[in-house]
C-alpha cells in the first residue's frame, strides 16, 4: 500500500528562523514528488521533483529529493509570517495520481 | 486563464438529500481529479479521469458517491443520499498528462459541503 509520512506534524517558529520539513514515501512505480502550500483555500503548487540530488529553488524555498532513501525535504530560510500554512507532500504514482501526506502545519510568529 | 472552476462554493443540505458538485477543468487539460479534505483524514483522492474515462475510483467511499465526466470540459461528483459524515471540502484539480510526462495539478477553489 502506498504511504506518505510527513514530519513534523506541526511546527512553531519565529520570523527569521530556518525550517526543514520532511517527507518520506513508499509508492509503487514512483514518478515524481510534488510540494504544495495550503493556506485557507486550495493547495498551491510549489515544486515538482523528479531527479535525485537536484535542488529546486524558489526564493527562500528550496527542495530536494532522494529516490534511493525515499524522502524529500522542503527548506524555508528567513521565514516570514506569510509562510504560515500547511505544507503538503505528494508523490505521484505510475498512473498520474497524487498520494498526499497529512501535511506539516507551520506557524511563524512575529 | 480562468483556472479550475467549481460550483457551488458552499452548500448546506440536510441528511438524505442529493448533492451535486460541479467542476470545469482548465481548457486543454486531459486529466481531472476529485479530492475530499477533512481535518481528520486530510486530503484524499476520490477518483480521477483521463480523457474523460475514469482510471481509478478506488478512493470513492461507497456507492452513495458517483462521478461522471461527459466531456472534456465538465465533471460532476454526486452524493446520494448525503450523510453528515460527508461534510468536507471537495476539490477538483486538472492537469495535462502526456505519456510519462505529467504537468502539475491545478486545484479549483473547492466546494465546502455541510450536511446537517
Amino acid at each position: 500500500e502506498d504511504k506518505v509520512v510527513q514530519s513534523p506534524l506541526s511546527l512553531v517558529v519565529h520570523e527569521g528562523d530556518t525550517v526543514t520539513l520532511n517527507c518520506s514515501y513508499e509508492v509503487t512505480n514512483f514518478r515524481s514528488l510534488l510540494w504544495y502550500k495550503q493556506e485557507k483555500k486550495a493547495p498551491t503548487f510549489l515544486f515538482m521533483l523528479t531527479s535525485s540530488g537536484i535542488e529546486k529553488k524558489s526564493g527562500r524555498l528550496s527542495s530536494i529529493l532522494d529516490k534511493k532513501e525515499l524522502f524529500s525535504i522542503l527548506n524555508i530560510t528567513a521565514t516570514q509570517t506569510g509562510d504560515s500554512a500547511v505544507y503538503l507532500c505528494a508523490p505521484r504514482g505510475s498512473q498520474g495520481n497524487l498520494i498526499f501526506g497529512k501535511g506539516t502545519k507551520l506557524s511563524v510568529k512575529p | 486563464d480562468a483556472g479550475v472552476i467549481q460550483s457551488p462554493r458552499h452548500e448546506v443540505t440536510e441528511m438524505g438529500q442529493e448533492v451535486t458538485l460541479r467542476c470545469k477543468p482548465i481548457s486543454g487539460h486531459n486529466s481531472l481529479f476529485w479530492y475530499r479534505q477533512t481535518m481528520m483524514r486530510g486530503l484524499e483522492l476520490l477518483i480521477y479521469f483521463n480523457n474523460n474515462v475514469p482510471i481509478d475510483d478506488s478512493g470513492m467511499p461507497e456507492d452513495r458517491f458517483s462521478a461522471k465526466m461527459p466531456n472534456a470540459s465538465f465533471s460532476t461528483l454526486k452524493i446520494q443520499p448525503s450523510e453528515p459524515r460527508d461534510s468536507a471540502v471537495y476539490f477538483c484539480a486538472s492537469s495535462l498528462i502526456k505519456g510519462k510526462s505529467t504537468d502539475t495539478q491545478y486545484f479549483g477553489p473547492g466546494t465546502r459541503l455541510t450536511v446537517l
